[in-house]
C-alpha cells in the first residue's frame, strides 16, 4: 500500500540555521510527492511538489528532490527564518487510485530569533 | 482566484448532537475531498467526490457521517450523532480533475478548515 513516514518533531532551530525534514514513502505506483505547510490557525498550503523521479521542487527557499532509489523526498532550507515556524506535512498522491492523498503525521518547526 | 471556502470556522457541540459543515471549492474544480485532522496527526481522507459522484468513501464512518455534493459544486458533511472522538479539524480540499492525470491538476488546494469540539 501507500504510506508516508516523516521524521518526528518538534524541531527547534535558531534563525539562519540549516533545515532538513526527512520524508520517505512507500507507493505501489508512480506517485507525485508534495510538501504542505500549515501556519498556526490556518489551513494547509502547498509548499512545493515533484511529479517524477529526480524532479526538484522549490519555493520560498525550500527545496526537495524526488529520489526514487531511496524513496525519499526530504525538505531542506539553507537559512530558516522565524516566519518559517509552522507544521510541515509530506504527502503523496496516487494517480492510480483517483489521486488519493496520503499524508505524513507532520513535523512541527519552531525557529527562534 | 478565490480559494476553497468553508464554514463555520469553529463549532462546539455536545455529544449526541448533530452538526453540519459546508464547503465551496475553487471554481471549476471537479474533485472535492473531505479530511479529518485530529490534533497532532496528518489529515485523513473521509470522502472524495468527482463532480457529484463518490470516488472513495472507504474511511467514512457511515453509521454517523454523511456527505453530499448534489450539483457537483459545493458540499456538506454531516455528523449525527457526534461522539467525543469526532473532535478534530475538518478540512475540505479541491483539485482540478486529477483522475489518471499528472502535473498541476493533481494538486489539492485546502480550505481553512472547521474546528469541531465535542463536549
Amino acid at each position: 500500500g501507500n504510506s508516508v513516514t516523516q521524521m518526528e518533531g518538534p524541531v527547534t532551530l535558531s534563525e539562519e540555521a540549516f533545515l532538513t525534514i526527512n520524508c520517505t514513502y512507500t507507493a505501489t505506483g508512480y506517485p507525485s510527492l508534495f510538501w504542505y505547510v500549515q501556519y498556526p490557525g490556518e489551513g494547509l498550503q502547498l509548499l512545493l511538489k515533484a511529479t517524477k523521479a529526480d524532479d526538484k521542487g522549490s519555493n520560498k527557499g525550500f527545496e526537495a528532490t524526488y529520489r526514487k532509489e531511496t524513496t525519499s523526498f526530504h525538505l531542506e532550507k539553507g537559512s530558516v527564518q522565524v516566519s518559517d515556524s509552522a507544521v510541515y506535512f509530506c504527502a503523496l498522491s496516487d494517480r492510480g487510485t483517483g489521486n488519493q492523498f496520503y499524508f505524513g503525521t507532520g513535523t512541527s518547526l519552531t525557529v527562534i530569533p | 482566484e478565490a480559494g476553497v471556502a468553508q464554514s463555520p470556522r469553529y463549532k462546539i457541540i455536545e455529544k449526541r448532537q448533530s452538526v453540519a459543515f459546508w464547503c465551496n471549492p475553487i471554481s471549476g474544480h471537479a474533485t472535492l475531498y473531505w479530511y479529518q485532522q485530529i490534533l497532532g496527526q496528518g489529515p485523513k481522507l473521509l470522502i472524495q467526490f468527482q463532480n457529484n459522484g463518490v470516488v472513495d468513501d472507504s474511511q467514512l464512518p457511515k453509521d454517523r457521517f454523511s456527505a453530499e455534493r448534489l450539483k457537483g459544486v459545493d458540499s456538506t458533511l454531516k455528523i449525527q450523532p457526534a461522539k467525543l472522538e469526532d473532535s478534530a479539524v475538518y478540512l475540505c480540499a479541491s483539485s482540478l480533475d486529477p483522475v489518471g492525470l499528472a502535473g498541476p491538476t493533481d494538486t489539492q488546494y485546502f480550505g481553512p478548515g472547521t474546528r469541531l469540539t465535542v463536549l
